[in-house]
């Protein structure tokens, strides 16, 4: 399974645009990125997930480079309710996700 | 119904009890997960059941056993826990296997 690498936290500002990095080197081609939210003390919820290039929803977008070594998952005009911590996750199998450190992110108003 | 529900929310057990924790979903999902998680870490995956059916055990210790007794329904057994099983417990489903996974809050368990 690939392993993933986060910064441990960011700091921002209600209504700014936020860009999480994840690198994952040794991304194996049947891979695809995943990203989850969890607020203290609940389970994580699913954010977006992606092969390659670009995808986006309702809450977030998620661009990937060609060559897969990265993602950076894009939160539009965050708000305080958007403070929580963020997981990276890598691996063809969803049933055996593996989840890293993860990124603190604090919103300030 | 699109939620994934955990009874209790909080339980308290001591060393030589048996408790059950339950997580239940209607959304048809055909794959369920149980998670460990302490305070400031991630969620640790502990078994997946695919089709009602284990197919992943994360080399967890026997005090603790699983059960799926139906598509919607699944248990987790606790048997003579040790104070370091005390965490949140998360259970999760996903519609098939390698589909994104919807959590439930959690059992937060204390073991005294």
């Amino acid at each position: 399974l690939a392993k993933t690498t986060q910064p441990i936290s960011m700091d921002s500002y209600e209504g700014q645009e936020v860009n999480i990095t994840c690198s994952h080197n040794n991304i194996a081609t049947n891979d695809y990125i995943t990203w989850y939210q969890q607020f203290p003390s609940q389970g994580p919820r699913f954010i977006i997930q992606g092969y390659k290039t670009k995808v986006t929803n309702e809450v977030a977008s998620l661009f990937i480079p060609a060559d897969r070594k990265s993602s950076t998952l894009s939160l539009p005009r965050v708000s305080l309710s958007d403070t929580a911590v963020y997981y990276c996750l890598v691996g063809e199998l969803a049933d055996k996700l593996i989840f890293g450190t993860g990124t603190r992110l604090q919103v300030f108003p | 119904d699109t939620e994934v529900t955990q009874t209790p929310k909080h339980l308290v057990m001591g060393m030589t009890n048996k408790k059950s924790l339950k997580c239940e979903q209607h959304m048809g999902h055909r794959a369920m997960y149980w998670y460990k998680q302490k305070a400031k870490k991630p969620p640790e995956l502990m078994f997946v059941y695919s089709y009602e059916k284990l197919s992943i055990n994360e080399s967890v210790p026997s005090r603790f056993s699983p059960e799926c007794p139906n598509s919607s329904l699944l248990n987790l057994h606790l048997h003579a826990l040790q104070p370091e099983d005390s965490a949140l417990y998360l259970c999760a489903s996903s519609p098939a296997p390698r589909n994104e996974q919807y959590f439930g809050p959690g059992t937060r368990l204390t073991v005294t």
